[in-house]
């Protein structure tokens, strides 16, 4: 069966500090695979997605940069963190363009 | 932007009654779906009805879809606590997107 794994789960990091969230998917190949984020309260906000290796598509022009850098890894990174940035983030796969998503259990991240 | 809107944004009820959350969504779509997100953690795939469909029923879930007024609706029967979340409705904003599009939720609180 997949299952995708996404970490850290929390982390809380100073402003202009870098950041490296990753996220891996286990038993699919060549998912599409995507980042969203959730302010607090909020619905989600498509940041990246993906559809195999080396291909990244924005959603939102930001400080925010994504890396695909094999088929099931997907590492969203920032060089230097805003206050702004501060949310909870998801990582996803689907095996097709129209499917059903699924997720990853979130890393929350907290910029002081 | 956003392609779907859930109405209402916020619904209180009491165990053993019925809850229904709508969704309204902007462009055609190949099919509409909806996910629940419990407080804190990933959002996991509910139902999906494609867009040549009308009703669709899954336990205690019943998903309608009505493209000419471009709605849809989840009714969850004889609602438990353990249905206390958030449901978000979701769609891909075009022909050949890969971009899911979600909603901001609507907050179901089920009081035993």
């Amino acid at each position: 069966s997949q299952t995708i794994h996404q970490w850290p789960a929390t982390l809380v990091q100073p402003v202009g500090s870098p950041l490296s969230l990753e996220c891996t998917v286990e038993g699919t190949s060549n998912p599409n695979l995507y980042w969203y984020r959730q302010a607090a309260g909020r619905g989600l906000q498509l940041l990246f997605y993906s559809v195999g290796i080396g291909q990244i598509s924005s959603e939102v022009p930001q400080n925010l940069s994504a890396s695909r850098p094999q088929d099931r890894q997907f590492i969203l990174s920032s060089k230097k963190l805003l206050l702004s940035d501060s949310g909870f983030y998801l990582c996803a796969w689907s095996g097709d363009s129209t499917g059903e998503l699924f997720f990853g259990e979130g890393s929350r991240l907290t910029v002081l | 932007s956003q392609q779907g809107e859930e109405d209402p944004q916020a619904l209180s009820i009491q165990e053993g009654e019925n809850a229904t959350m709508n969704c309204s969504y902007k462009t055609s779509i190949n099919n509409l779906q909806w996910y629940r997100q419990n407080s804190g953690r990933g959002l996991v795939h509910l139902i999906l009805i494609r867009s040549n469909e009308r009703e669709k029923h899954s336990g205690r879930l019943r998903v309608t879809l009505d493209t000419s007024k471009k709605s849809s609706s989840l009714l969850i029967t004889a609602s438990r606590a353990a249905d206390t979340a958030s449901y978000f409705c979701a769609s891909y904003s075009g022909a050949g997107s890969y971009q899911l599009t979600f909603g901001k939720g609507t907050k179901l609180s089920v009081i035993p």
